[in-house]
């Protein structure tokens, strides 16, 4: 069973709507974290937590919240999609040394 | 916002051909170096993580050394194949206070080796 799992694996939807994408984890890292990768841009940091009372943002997360239920679980909302939204989203898991472990990622699109 | 470059943005090399590339970053501002191989529809999986000047790491055919006085680092593939073909992800953990935790990605090259 993969350690790192994320749930839809696809989505469509529409503008205006609320989506969440859920993640959890095996591994028993308390840091877990959400991307996004655009085609040309690289993978860019949305939010990230050490532990569940830990949330902090990362470079994007304007539009986006997150909610650490449990150690092993991470869940990135959208409240409101718009298009510029749509592209591939990533967990990832890491531990004190911070080599990340990455879920097989959520491909949104908006329409 | 600290700047990671990879170069070049994608390379195509024929199989049995050993190739390089590069990443590169503010050597003020280093703790680790990541590097990370991606390949389609899939999900990056981590390769190397390099911390002291001088570092050199190898994995099979492939090979990573690390200069933090001059800010960059060299990922070789030698004897290239085509299941080699994936981008190639170098990520910065920066030694800086609160940012130290989370990893700063470069754009990465994409990698196409040709049968």
């Amino acid at each position: 069973d993969a350690d790192v799992t994320q749930t839809p694996r696809n989505r469509i939807t529409k503008t205006g709507k609320r989506i969440m994408l859920e993640c959890s984890q095996t591994k028993g890292h308390d840091r877990m974290y959400w991307y996004r990768q655009d085609p040309g841009l690289g993978l860019q940091l949305i939010y990230y937590s050490f532990d569940v009372k830990d949330i902090n943002k990362g470079e994007i997360s304007d539009g986006y919240s997150v909610s650490r239920q449990a150690q092993a679980k991470f869940s990135l909302s959208l409240e409101s999609a718009i298009p510029n939204q749509t592209a591939l989203y990533f967990c990832a898991t890491s531990d004190y040394f911070n080599e990340q472990f990455f879920g097989p990622g959520t491909r949104l699109t908006v329409l | 916002i600290l700047n990671v470059e990879q170069s070049p943005q994608s390379l195509h090399v024929q199989e049995g051909d050993s190739t390089n590339f590069t990443c590169s970053f503010p050597s003020s501002n280093f703790y680790a170096l990541h590097w990370y191989r991606w390949e389609t529809a899939k999900s990056p999986e981590a390769l190397f993580v390099m911390t002291l000047n001088g570092d050199e790491k190898k994995k099979g055919r492939i090979s990573a050394t690390l200069n933090t006085k001059e800010g960059y680092s060299y990922l070789y593939i030698k004897g290239s194949q085509p299941e080699d073909s994936a981008t190639y992800l170098c990520a910065l953990r920066p030694n800086s206070g609160g940012s130290n935790y989370k990893l700063t990605f470069g754009k990465g090259t994409l990698l196409t080796v040709n049968p």
